[in-house]
């Protein structure tokens, strides 16, 4: 069975600093997908970034990008220049490559500051 | 927006009740996926369907039944409610039967009173 653990389930940042969220997984398989889905206070699960296992270069979508350790099997995401509407929890997701459903992680609540 | 409707998005009812939660994909989609969020289970899958038929169930309770009708739209049925029950229950769509992004509604709140 395949596992997403967030160690962290709370974080705050500085509007305009970074921030680093952490996710580690387990598998066994070699084809799998990675996300990071946002869920704001409207609920509305909105995906961030993907990352495929099999490409090596890192994911990157405007502020955030993901520093993926596939040895391991650890999928950070960062938060550039943080702005307020970041806040939110973010939450890690696992896929098998020939799968249907995600796993997800417990969840990181992020807090911005003004 | 990500194109998927859920409806109702709050739902209160008592327990021992049954309830009936809607999903319309995107348009083109053909797979529905329904998950649970709970306080105490965070997210998990409950069941799956790709062009009106099941594909796979996680952790979903006999109580619990779902479909998917021809139109594509598909409806979680979930029956003899216990307090527990209470959750957000996402439906997410997607294109393919299996992989593929997922797009999520915004969820129907249940509360189980």
């Amino acid at each position: 069975a395949q596992t997403v653990t967030q160690s962290q389930p709370e974080m705050s940042v500085q509007e305009a600093e970074t921030v680093t969220l952490s996710c580690t997984y387990d598998t066994s398989e070699s084809d799998y997908y990675l996300f990071w889905y946002k869920q704001p206070p409207s609920r509305q699960m909105i995906l961030v970034i993907r990352q495929e296992a099999y490409k090596q270069q890192n994911a990157t979508e405007n502020r955030f990008s993901v520093n993926f350790q596939k040895a391991a099997k650890s999928f950070s995401l960062k938060i550039s220049d943080s702005q307020l509407g970041d806040a939110a929890m973010y939450f890690c997701a696992y896929r098998r490559g020939y799968d249907y459903k995600l796993s997800f992680g417990a969840g990181t609540t992020v807090t911005v500051r003004a | 927006d990500s194109g998927v409707t859920q409806t109702p998005k709050h739902l209160i009812t008592a327990t021992g009740q049954r309830v009936t939660l809607r999903c319309s994909p995107r348009s083109g989609d053909l797979s529905v996926y329904w998950y649970q969020q709970s306080l105490d289970q965070g997210l998990q899958f409950l069941i799956h369907y790709y062009n009106g038929e099941e594909r796979a169930k996680g952790n979903i309770l006999e109580r619990f039944s779902a479909q998917q009708f021809p139109d594509l739209h598909s409806e979680l049925n979930l029956s003899s409610l216990e307090l527990g029950d209470s959750a957000l229950y996402f439906c997410a769509s997607s294109t393919r039967p299996i992989g593929g992004e997922a797009f999520f509604g915004q969820g129907t709140r249940l509360t189980v009173v």
